[in-house]
């Protein structure tokens, strides 16, 4: 059972628009910034945005996030073929003096 | 660039030890905090340890606390987690990662993990 909430699995068409949440609590998200993070297919995760909203370099601008008091949205527009990949929201707790994750969501484009 | 490259990985029966490492190379090893993170197969990412830049401090998940010890090696940039105990559910691919300065949350870089397999 993970700390942070993530839908299993979400899928849309290539071109299209899809977002991801990510609940938490006061302990957490409503208490320290999200970073969110890119796993493909039997590789290491990658990190695909930080600080609630901002990304590193070389990460395109379809993809976005936010977040508003204990939940966090990735959002990623223009779908494409390569995007299928595993994401998850990660935060630190500060009652369990942890960084947690969540449960990680599975990305598939039809 | 950032390199992180586990090793130590191997199958080791229910009870027993292994020492993993990680050699980090392409930044400055001593000013970072560095961390574990594992994951079961099949399963998301589980935070492990984390440990500060002098290796003074050491924070542990609950499932590994008393178990796994992390520590570092600043002048030969490498990190360890030694496990003991180990059982069953120990079973994953153990990543290397730094946090940010600021946010230990902030997992920027990542090694290409692992395999630690528990079973007789």
């Amino acid at each position: 059972q993970s700390v942070l909430t993530q839908p299993p699995s979400v899928s849309a068409a290539p071109g299209q628009k899809v977002t991801i949440s990510c609940s938490g609590t006061s302990s957490n998200i409503g208490n320290d910034y999200v970073s969110w993070y890119m796993q493909l297919p039997g590789t290491a995760p990658k990190l695909l945005i930080y600080d609630n909203d901002k990304r590193p370099s070389g990460i395109p601008d379809r993809f976005s996030a936010s977040k508003s008091g204990t939940s966090a949205t990735l959002g990623v527009t223009g779908l494409q073929t390569g995007d299928e990949a595993d994401y998850y929201c990660g935060t630190w707790d500060s009652s369990l003096n942890a960084v947690v994750f969540g449960g990680g969501t599975k990305l598939t484009v039809l | 660039e950032v390199q992180l490259v586990e090793s130590g990985g191997d199958l080791v029966q229910p009870g027993g030890s292994l020492r993993l490492s990680c050699a980090a190379s392409g930044f400055t090893f001593s000013s970072y905090a560095m961390a574990w993170v594992r994951q079961a197969p099949g399963e998301g990412l589980e935070w492990v340890s984390t440990i500060t830049t002098s290796g003074a401090s050491a924070y542990y998940a609950d499932s590994v606390r008393g178990r796994f010890t992390i520590s570092r090696d600043n002048s030969k940039n490498t990190l360890f987690l030694q496990m003991n105990s180990l059982r069953a559910d120990d079973t994953a691919v153990y990543y290397c990662a730094n946090p940010s300065t600021r946010h230990w949350s902030q997992l920027d870089s990542w090694g290409q993990g692992t395999l630690v397999t528990v079973s007789s």
